[in-house]
């Protein structure tokens, strides 16, 4: 699997936007980039995916470079309850499903009041 | 409320003493997996099912074994726990087992053997 880099921790305000980087320079053209988090003493949690394009939900927004060898998690308004480790993973479309999410360190985000 | 739901939430016991992980989701989801969290290892993934009755390996899968009778439960069986399965371990589903798929995690297992 291609493999990415986070910052081991960032630092925020509440109520401010957030911009989470990844980079995965040796992304394939079948890597899906997901996004999970994990909040203290629960099971992770799915955030976000995307292919080539930017996607919204109702948690966040993923910006994918052109050359899609970055992206960018961005939470628009952070709040307390956002303060987790998040992960960015890779996942081949092609190989198929069974393979398990390969968690990395992640980045661990700290929201200041 | 969509959810899936993992039983013990904590267990502390002792070596050889056999044990079952009770997973269940209530989302219809075929493909269930569980994993290990351990500090500074991550998580990694221990057995998958596809499907009801397919069961297959992950990447850690020594001294564990699964079964998928039904669709929605999915138990972590250790048959002679010892000490270096001390973990965290969650379950996660998902509907199907294409990459797309987002997977939802259980609120976790914490073990404790001694």
């Amino acid at each position: 699997d291609a493999k990415t880099t986070q910052p081991n921790s960032m630092e925020s305000n509440e109520e401010e936007p957030v911009h989470l980087p990844c980079n995965h320079s040796t992304i394939s053209g079948t890597d899906y980039i997901h996004w999970y988090r994990q909040l203290p003493s629960q099971g992770p949690e799915y955030v976000i995916h995307g292919l080539t394009s930017n996607v919204n939900n109702r948690m966040a927004s993923l910006a994918i470079a052109e050359d899609r060898k970055s992206s960018t998690l961005i939470l628009h308004r952070a709040t307390l309850r956002d303060a987790a480790v998040y992960y960015c993973i890779l996942r081949d479309v092609i190989r198929g499903g069974a393979d398990g999410l390969t968690f990395g360190k992640g980045t661990h985000l700290i929201i200041q009041p | 409320e969509a959810q899936v739901t993992q039983n013990p939430r904590y267990l502390i016991t002792v070596t050889g003493k056999k044990l079952t992980v009770t997973c269940s989701q209530n989302m219809n989801h075929e493909y269930m997996s569980w994993y290990r969290q351990d500090p500074g290892l991550g998580l990694r993934q221990i057995y998958y099912s596809m499907n009801v009755e397919v069961t297959d390996k992950g990447d850690v899968p020594e001294g564990y074994k699964v079964s998928r009778k039904e669709k929605r439960n999915f138990p972590l069986i250790l048959e002679s726990p010892s000490p270096n399965q001390t973990s965290l371990y969650f379950c996660a589903s998902s509907l199907s087992s294409t990459q797309g798929e987002p997977q939802h995690f259980g609120d976790g297992t914490r073990l404790s053997i001694l």
